[in-house]
């Protein structure tokens, strides 16, 4: 169980989109849609942004979108706002009742 | 609504053990999906190992498998994650989270509720 791979940092300016990628294998991102995405901010808990690969729970903006093609997931943030600087975990189902995190994506709103 | 509140700070030997509880209140705690997850300072989130309360089973990554105890107790609503042989790469802040649940349906592999966090630092 190698944790997912994920660029160490993005950066945009407000207004602008960016997307986050999320790599895996066959058996884990590639081979189940059930990935999910994290936002956390310095020093809190992570919020839940997205789950099964693209729904977004009840409150979360639509600014945030997820989706998957093969072993690579992908968050996108559109219209980027100062407050969405953070980072951000993509975690994927890796079978037999594991998870697996991605190495975490530090988001810059410049 | 459903909180969880974990114990407080712990600071341990290393070759020692650590017990972290969670306790959760606000819904049914046999409905719950317990996961451990934790994140040592400046690195990332990495998860431990869970339990469905109302099964008493609990599954683990394999990178803990044999150090780590996940158990729940129902008469108290509350789960614990035991660590044991630590060493001072296991110092971080421990997590419990809990599983997202829409107006209609539960999704196990997803968190909404977390813990506040236990710091738990291993040092000689």
């Amino acid at each position: 169980q190698s944790a997912l791979t994920q660029p160490a940092s993005v950066s945009g300016s407000p207004g602008q989109s960016i997307t986050i990628s999320c790599t895996g294998t066959s058996s884990d991102v590639g081979g189940y849609n059930y990935v999910s995405w994290y936002q956390q901010h310095p020093g809190k808990a992570p919020k839940l942004m997205i789950y099964d690969v693209s729904k977004r729970p009840s409150g979360v903006s639509n600014r945030f979108s997820g989706s998957k093609s093969g072993n690579t997931a992908s968050l996108t943030i559109s219209g980027l706002q100062a407050e969405d600087e953070a980072d951000y975990y993509c975690c994927s189902y890796a079978g037999s009742s594991t998870l697996v995190f991605g190495g975490g994506t530090k988001l810059t709103v410049l | 609504q459903v909180q969880l509140v974990q114990s407080g700070a712990e600071v341990k030997k290393p070759g020692s053990s650590v017990k972290v509880s969670c306790k959760a209140s606000g819904g049914t705690f046999s409905s719950y999906a317990i996961s451990w997850v934790r994140q040592a300072p400046g690195q990332g989130l990495e998860w431990m190992g869970g339990i469905i309360p109302i099964f008493g089973t609990a599954n683990y990554a394999q990178k803990f498998q044999g150090r780590v105890t996940i158990t729940a107790d129902e008469s108290t609503s509350t789960a614990y994650m035991e660590l044991s042989s630590l060493r001072s790469e296991d110092t971080a802040v421990y997590y419990c989270a809990n599983r997202y649940c829409s107006s209609t349906s539960c999704y196990t592999n997803a968190f909404d509720i977390w813990g506040q966090g236990t710091m738990v630092t291993v040092s000689s």
